[in-house]
């Protein structure tokens, strides 16, 4: 089982960049979002779906269809150009996912 | 602050072994359960291993498994990785994470990371 992320998503600033995470037949209790700046560590942007933890602004928000978890960048900044990874539990197989991570371009 | 900080990466030639150490301080260690997750260079992040509060339960991905071994002194508010038999393949950033609550939550804080470099 894996999870499907697009490689790359390209986005002018202002607009809304999405990305997607998709998590078809995979037993989870929900999606996390990090976001990995180059020469960093990750840090988390969204937990369990929608979850935004202090610090985070408010333009990053998250959903889950249950088949496609989505993470949302609202008023796309410079800033926000980075590496996007989601993460899950996988309780069928007892192992922790990662997606294959998305690189956002801001434009 | 809360803090995690690996050492122990270095070169190694293939086959051979390493331990890789993880401090933890800012918080009450023996609490939370602790994750090593990898990225090897330009590439994505890997889970490796998973262990419990009080060693309770173990995990290891598919890719590591027989090979690696993970642990943790309470007493000493640290984790650590076993990785013996090292391939090429094992060459990444290794990081050290804590989860915040129950086994399917999130990682946060996340170490700077230590690279180990498998390579003759």
């Amino acid at each position: 089982n894996v999870l499907t992320q697009p490689p790359s998503l390209s986005v002018a600033p202002g607009r809304t960049a999405r990305i997607t995470c998709g998590v078809k037949g995979i037993a989870t209790e929900g999606v996390h979002w990090y976001q990995q700046k180059p020469g960093q560590a990750p840090v988390v942007v969204i937990y369990y779906d929608g979850g935004r933890p202090s610090g985070i602004p408010e333009r990053f928000s998250g959903s889950n269809s249950g088949n496609t978890a989505t993470l949302t960048i609202s008023g796309v900044e410079a800033g926000d150009e980075a590496d996007y990874y989601c993460q899950v539990w996988d309780s069928s197989n007892l192992h922790v996912l990662f997606g294959g991570g998305t690189k956002l371009t801001v434009l | 602050e809360k803090q995690l900080v690996e050492s122990g990466g270095r070169l190694v030639p293939p086959g051979g072994s390493l331990r890789l150490s993880c401090a933890a301080s800012g918080f009450t260690f023996s609490s939370y359960k602790v994750n090593w997750v990898r990225q090897a260079p330009g590439k994505g992040l890997e889970w490796v291993s998973y262990i419990g509060t009080s060693s309770s339960t173990i995990y290891y991905a598919d890719s590591v498994k027989g090979r690696f071994t993970i642990t943790r002194d309470d007493g000493k508010n640290s984790v650590y990785l076993q990785m013996n038999s090292l391939r090429a393949e094992d060459t990444a950033v290794y990081y050290c994470v804590r989860l915040l609550g129950t086994i399917s939550s999130w990682f946060d804080p996340w170490g700077q990371g230590t690279l180990v470099t498998v390579s003759s």
